[in-house]
């Protein structure tokens, strides 16, 4: 069974601080994905990171899939109230796998 | 390009009672997924079809569930004898084809309640 644990589970910062989630499994995978959520709505793709050291930026946010394709990071430059969320992690092996996540609350 | 819609979007029922919930994907998205959220968890993948061919269930997926999507474009889930444990968000997502690089969009869910 190939499982994504995300670190970590809930973060609390003041706008306009830096922040990094973390992503990790035993496991290798063709993808990994990173998905954000808000409350009541369905997961929203951010980015999908598919080679090993591959990094994509979004505006504020940076991406990293590890070496060895079993680990991924989200990072947030000066963390924005509309940040605010809940990010998931979501490995592709034969069918997505999602991690737990992380409630991000950003604090004006 | 109106997005994965669901119906309805709240549930509430009592143990034991049968409830359908009805997806809508994206047109001309090959694939469609059905997934369950409870509180404090990502989803979890209960089964996807490919057009009108349900290809994989979970274990999740007791004999209690069925999925269906007759003409290969909206498909629906039901559980029958509902149980308190059912309680979560039920996800739908569509794709065009899978694979690694296929972005699945997800509808907003339909939460369900068993009292």
């Amino acid at each position: 069974t190939q499982l994504l644990e995300q670190s970590p589970q809930f973060l609390s910062i003041q706008e306009g601080e830096n922040l990094t989630v973390y992503c990790n499994s035993s496991s290798v995978f063709s993808s990994l994905q990173w998905y954000r959520q808000e409350p009541g709505e369905g997961p929203v793709l951010l980015v999908t990171v598919v080679t090993g050291g591959e990094v994509k930026k979004l505006k504020r946010l940076t991406f990293q899939f590890g070496d060895a394709r079993k680990d991924s990071s989200l990072h947030i430059t000066a963390a924005q109230t509309g940040d605010t969320g809940l990010y998931l992690c979501a490995g592709y092996g034969n069918k997505l796998v999602f991690g737990a996540g992380t409630i991000l609350r950003v604090k004006s | 390009d109106t997005g994965v819609s669901q119906n309805p979007r709240h549930k509430i029922t009592k143990r034991g009672q049968n409830v359908t919930f009805r997806c809508d994907p994206i047109s001309e998205h090959n694939r469609l997924y059905w997934y369950r959220q409870t509180l404090g968890q990502g989803p979890e993948f209960l089964t996807y079809f490919q057009n009108e061919a349900q290809l994989e269930k979970s274990r999740l997926l007791s004999d209690r569930f069925s999925a269906e999507r007759p003409k290969g474009s909206f498909s629906t889930l039901e559980i029958q004898r509902t149980e308190q444990g059912d309680s979560a968000m039920y996800l739908c997502a569509s794709s065009r084809t899978g694979g690694a690089t296929d972005t699945q969009y997800f509808g907003p869910g339909t939460r369900l309640t068993v009292l």
